[in-house]
């Protein structure tokens, strides 16, 4: 069965500052790997998934992500963080023959002013 | 257009009542899912439905869980006999069913046993 892995609870950035958050998915071939933003009392919202093709993925509100398959890593990055971007993050894992993803436990970002 | 919605916002209940949870999903969107949060905890799956097939239950967490999913659209998450450990945000999300197609989530129910 596939995993993912989320290592860091809590991010703490200064607005302004680059930012990279990670995700590591144990499965035996490649995934389908997505990244979802919940900010306070929201629901869950896209930021990008990566299926094939090019292993750097463009996505909403200025957000990129790379995967590595070497690494089994699938790290979402963003250049200048905004206040806005303060938020729960969450990367999910599918497999194929499932129609059921697998959710890491999510990092906080906190942004300082 | 109208996103994913969820009823009620919150919810507080005594434990031993019985709660029920609503989720409408996107208009047009086969598969529905229910996931419950928990605080530092992720998503954990709870139950699937896609289209008039059988739900893929295997995420309840006991037999006082149940949903049902009417006509293809509204689902209804059922506890029974509700516990503290219970209380979580209960999500619910909707999609298109292909294989591995953006879920959109609702804003989820909060759940409060006393």
């Amino acid at each position: 069965a596939q995993s993912v892995t989320q290592p860091d609870i809590h991010i703490t950035v200064s607005e302004g500052a680059s930012l990279e958050l990670r995700c590591n998915y144990s499965y035996g071939a490649t995934p389908y790997l997505f990244w979802y933003v919940q900010s306070p009392g929201q629901g869950l919202q896209l930021l990008l998934k990566y299926f094939s093709g090019d292993t750097l993925v463009q996505g909403i509100k200025g957000f990129e992500a790379e995967f590595k398959r070497s690494q089994s890593s699938f790290n979402l990055r963003k250049p200048s963080v905004h206040w806005s971007d303060a938020a729960e993050y969450f990367c999910a894992v599918g497999v194929g023959g499932s129609y059921i993803p697998t959710f890491g436990r999510g990092t906080s970002l906190i942004v300082h002013p | 257009g109208a996103g994913v919605s969820q009823s009620p916002s919150n919810k507080v209940t005594e434990k031993g009542k019985d709660v029920e949870l609503r989720c409408d999903p996107i208009s047009g969107h086969t598969a529905l899912y229910w996931y419950r949060q928990s605080l530092g905890q992720g998503l954990e799956f709870l139950i699937y439905f896609q289209g008039n097939s059988a739900p893929d239950k295997s995420g309840l967490p006991s037999d006082r869980f149940s949903a049902e999913r009417t006509g293809g659209s509204v689902s209804t998450l059922t506890i029974q006999r509700t516990q503290q450990e219970d209380s979580a945000v209960y999500l619910c999300a909707s999609s298109l069913g292909r294989q591995h197609n953006e879920q959109f989530f609702g804003p989820g129910t909060r759940l409060t046993v006393l």
